[in-house]
């Protein structure tokens, strides 16, 4: 079966740095995409890989190991916006995303 | 940024009624749009993927008839919800992309109240 596994909670100070992972089981691979959720939003694009490696954009960094079926996205210097639910989501065969639950970070002061 | 366009943001409607709740991609074709729901602190879930011009693949469990999805054009998809009951009531969200591989461009939802 398909499967997403991510914590479902993570606490962080702001302005420090906290790694998000996620492993994954697809029918297939079409890489792997992290989106961010405000609460009661819809989700908004923050990062596409679909080789092993690291990909940065500004504060936030994703990595891939299609092997492991692992990836982690890298947040930096937190600000308190930053508190919301994060999805991993890859991608499989159908070109289908799959869905688990995110994770959900508290930013504190 | 590419941006889908979601009408309307809430809606409260009276159980057996029925509501559409509109989808359009301002400045990409949206090949493929999907309609998913969202229950409080539950993971999206996918409901029917649409094609334009060709009838929507509708997920296991979703009764087609009760969630009708139109993708008439390259812009524009909706969603009808017929003879709402208040278990119906969720977040749906529509989004969409121009090609296989392609970040989703999500609406930003529509919160269907159902009394």
């Amino acid at each position: 079966g398909q499967n997403i596994d991510q914590p479902t909670e993570m606490t962080a100070t702001e302005g420090a740095i906290v790694q998000i992972n996620c492993t994954y089981q697809t029918s297939g691979f079409n890489g792997l995409f992290w989106y961010q959720q405000h609460a009661g939003e819809a989700p908004t694009f923050l990062s596409y890989n679909v080789l092993d490696g690291l990909e940065e954009k500004g504060r936030f960094s994703s990595f891939l190991s299609r092997s492991k079926g692992y990836s982690y996205l890298l947040l930096k210097e937190l600000q308190m916006k930053d508190s919301a639910s994060y999805l991993c989501a890859p991608m499989d065969s159908n070109y289908q995303l799959i869905w688990g639950a995110g994770t959900k970070l508290i930013i504190k002061p | 940024g590419a941006v889908v366009s979601q009408h309307p943001s809430w809606v409260i409607c009276k159980s057996g009624t029925s509501v559409k709740i509109e989808c359009r991609s301002l400045d990409f074709q949206a090949t493929t749009m999907f309609w998913y729901r969202q229950f409080p602190k539950q993971s999206l879930m996918l409901m029917a993927t649409s094609n334009e011009g060709s009838k929507a693949t509708y997920e296991q469990g979703v009764e087609k008839d009760k969630f009708l999805i139109n993708h008439a054009s390259l812009t524009l998809s909706t969603l009808t919800v017929t003879s709402a009951h208040p278990e119906d009531s969720s977040f749906y969200i529509c989004s969409g992309g121009d090609r296989d591989i392609s970040p989703l461009h999500f609406g930003n939802g529509t919160r269907l109240t159902v009394t």
